[in-house]
């Protein structure tokens, strides 16, 4: 079942905009990441941060976790073209299985030039 | 470095048929899945492996079978192809399982008539 759920489904913004996406989950964790992909392409990792971590940033990139209300949001500033595509938060679960990552449906993202 | 690979990229099996998604990395990960990707589902779990020897179903396990015999490969097998398995398949691999970036394949997009 799916674990993390993106919101909104569908983001369309002008180039020079910020962009920001917001992941909920259901379960505890000990860690989420962000994940690009490409149209037809596979996934790409962007970030990832700790349960015990509130804030990271990476490049134009900046990811809160707020882990009592179990949800997550991914910034992109200043958005460009390149932009364009669908973003993924991931978590894996803190009960000690192996089990992998459990991705949400996505944010499809379209920068307008 | 070639990372993740995947073959073949596309596919057409008629129903019934049977095929090997294969899967290398080359990055001596121990940890390896496959997930599939349907539309507005994201990526569900399939099967993965803690490392050779070892595999585990996923989420949704039922007409694939795996095994890892060697750290660089993890095969997918559909025994009976079905329609319901139209889907692009993705493989992963990661130092250690969630707790650290997953490397994508690029993926095999598979057509079942």
């Amino acid at each position: 079942s799916q674990q993390g759920e993106e919101d909104p489904q569908a983001l369309s913004i002008q180039e020079g905009e910020n962009a920001t996406m917001n992941c909920s989950y259901k379960t505890s964790i000990n860690n989420l990441q962000w994940y690009r992909q490409n149209s037809g392409r596979g996934l790409v990792h962007l970030i990832l941060i700790r349960s015990n971590e509130r804030e990271k940033h990476s490049g134009r990139l900046r990811v809160t976790l707020d882990t009592s209300k179990k949800s997550s949001s991914l910034l992109i500033t200043a958005s460009r073209a390149a932009d364009t595509a669908s973003y993924f938060c991931a978590t894996d679960g803190s009960g000690g299985g192996a089990d992998g990552l459990t991705f949400g449906k996505g944010t499809h993202l379209i920068i307008q030039p | 470095n070639a990372g993740v690979t995947q073959t073949p990229k596309f596919q057409v099996l008629k129903t019934g048929q049977s095929m090997t998604l294969q899967c290398a990395q080359d990055m001596n990960h121990e940890y390896m899945s496959w997930y599939r990707q349907d539309p507005g589902m994201g990526l569900r779990l399939i099967h993965y492996s803690v490392g050779a020897g070892i595999t585990d179903q996923g989420e949704v396990p039922n007409g694939y079978n795996v095994s890892r015999s060697t750290t660089e490969d993890f095969p997918l097998r559909l025994l009976s192809a079905a329609p319901s398995q139209t889907s692009v398949y993705f493989c992963a691999s990661s130092y250690h399982y969630g707790l650290t970036e997953a490397f994508f394949g690029q993926g095999t997009r598979l057509t079942v008539v």
